[in-house]
């Protein structure tokens, strides 16, 4: 149980364009979904949090405006890029949590590479 | 401010090398220590939630520990299929269950 998908696994766009991450719960319902970047090595930031039907909540220095994050059920969220640039590239991992559970469940991540 | 510390940041074991990792953290009230395993370009396989001090978590070579301070992944007779980065997280207080994770432990386990 508790498995998370994410789609695409890797995607390469040109400059200026937008990208759609997908973030699907497959065997739960997940209250809360979290979305996270990490570069080579380093360990995983949060970008922000979404609650079903409810507005995002983004760390401080993650810019709303060109991660567009849309949680419409209890089983998909999704993560825009939008007006990509190359130092968007990076590795974008989202993750899955049941009400009043604190454990989160990992997707298998997203590779974007923005040419 | 909330911190998660992680040491060694790489290590190096032989086959059967038993050896344990470090995650020390601060955090003002402490509602859950998770680790996770990372192999390279997956995302992080949940392991282990540890919720109070003196709580301990096995599963097949691995077993975890917490104290007020910190918390142990203990690693016996590692394979070489244990090979990955280990990440360490701490609930943050508040709501919705936000995660502050520790930067990772990269184990190579040798034949």
């Amino acid at each position: 149980g508790a498995v998370v998908s994410q789609h695409p696994s890797r995607v390469i766009c040109k400059s200026g364009t937008s990208v759609k991450i997908e973030c699907r719960s497959l065997d739960f319902q997940a209250t809360t979904m979290f979305w996270y970047r990490q570069f080579p090595k380093q360990s995983l930031m949060l970008m922000a949090t979404s609650n079903e039907g409810s507005k995002a909540t983004y760390e401080q220095g993650v810019e709303k405006d060109k991660f567009l994050i849309n949680h419409a059920s209890l089983t998909l969220s999704t993560l825009t890029v939008t007006s990509a640039h190359p130092e968007d590239s990076s590795f974008y991992i989202c993750s899955a949590s049941l009400a009043g559970n604190y454990e989160q469940y990992f997707g298998p991540g997203t590779r974007l590479t923005v040419t | 401010e909330d911190q998660v510390t992680q040491s060694p940041e790489a290590l190096r074991l032989q086959e059967g090398e038993s050896s344990s990792l470090n995650c020390s953290y601060t955090v003002s009230g402490l509602r859950g220590l998770f680790w996770y395993r990372q192999d390279p370009g997956k995302g992080p396989e949940f392991l282990f939630t540890l919720y109070s001090a003196g709580e301990e978590k096995e599963k097949e070579r691995l077993k975890a520990t917490l104290t007020k301070k910190e918390s142990f992944l203990h690693i016996t007779a590692p394979k070489p299929e244990d090979s990955a980065t280990y990440l360490c997280a701490v609930q943050a207080p508040g709501g919705y269950n936000k995660l502050i994770f520790g930067a990772g432990t990269r184990l190579a386990v040798h034949p």
